[in-house]
């Protein structure tokens, strides 16, 4: 059973770095057929898909964040990362990681990392 | 970006009724290659993630029950619980997986009446 955490700090001072990790269990990063995506939910805006990543490192991302996003994929460690820069109380949110094929349905979720922006 | 609507914002029924979820998309999510509808369902209760009910607009997700139904082609869709059970009041989501951005409806609140 596929599975996925995401980790990192719940706080972050604006015009900062948002910075999480998700780490799977259950499927290796390098050889499934998966891409592996970042989503955020807040009760102005609902579900925000961010950008996914596939495991030869091809990403996309959604052009709203485009300039501020970057993922990564780390096969040794089996994990993926999500960097925002230049961070606003806008992007307060609970920050979810989830997998997909290509142009597929979410298929699994992590549960999910609530991340405040404050000073 | 195509454009998820989802109606009504919220929605009462009682235990044992039909509920009906809609869904339009403002571009046509069906892809011709493969004659598919690139359309999926979820299903979030409190404190959880979202929940994968429904994938190609009716193709259930393994383990979901059978009252859970999708239809609907092109830009308008429909999600159906036949019989509502008390477990499952939740929010709901339609999500476009046609193009990205990928993108979801703004929910449709479910409760009991």
């Amino acid at each position: 059973q596929l599975q996925l955490q995401e980790s990192g700090p719940g706080l972050v001072k604006p015009s900062g770095t948002l910075s999480l990790i998700c780490t799977v269990s259950g499927a290796s990063i390098s050889s499934s057929s998966y891409y592996w995506g970042w989503i955020r939910q807040t009760p102005g805006k609902g579900l925000e898909w961010i950008g996914s990543i596939y495991a030869t490192g091809s990403t996309d991302y959604n052009p709203s964040l485009k300039s501020r996003v970057t993922i990564s994929v780390d096969t040794s460690k089996n994990q993926f990362s999500l960097n925002l820069g230049s961070v606003t109380t806008a992007d307060t949110a609970l920050y979810y990681c989830a997998n997909h094929f290509d142009s597929s349905a979410f298929d699994y979720w992590g549960q999910g990392k609530l991340v405040i922006v404050s000073s | 970006d195509i454009v998820m609507t989802q109606s009504p914002d919220s929605l009462a029924v009682s235990l044992g009724e039909r509920a009906t979820i809609n869904c339009k998309s403002s571009h046509s999510l069906l892809y011709s290659s493969n004659n598919e509808n690139d359309l999926a369902w979820y299903q979030q209760k409190p404190g959880q993630p979202p929940k994968l009910l429904i994938y190609w607009a009716s193709t259930r997700e393994s383990g979901v029950p059978d009252r859970f139904s999708g239809s609907g082609s092109g830009t308008d869709f429909t999600l159906t619980i036949s019989s509502l059970q008390a477990e499952d009041v939740a929010v709901y989501y339609c999500q476009q997986y046609y193009t990205t951005p990928y993108t979801f409806g703004q929910g449709t609140k479910l409760e009991i009446k």
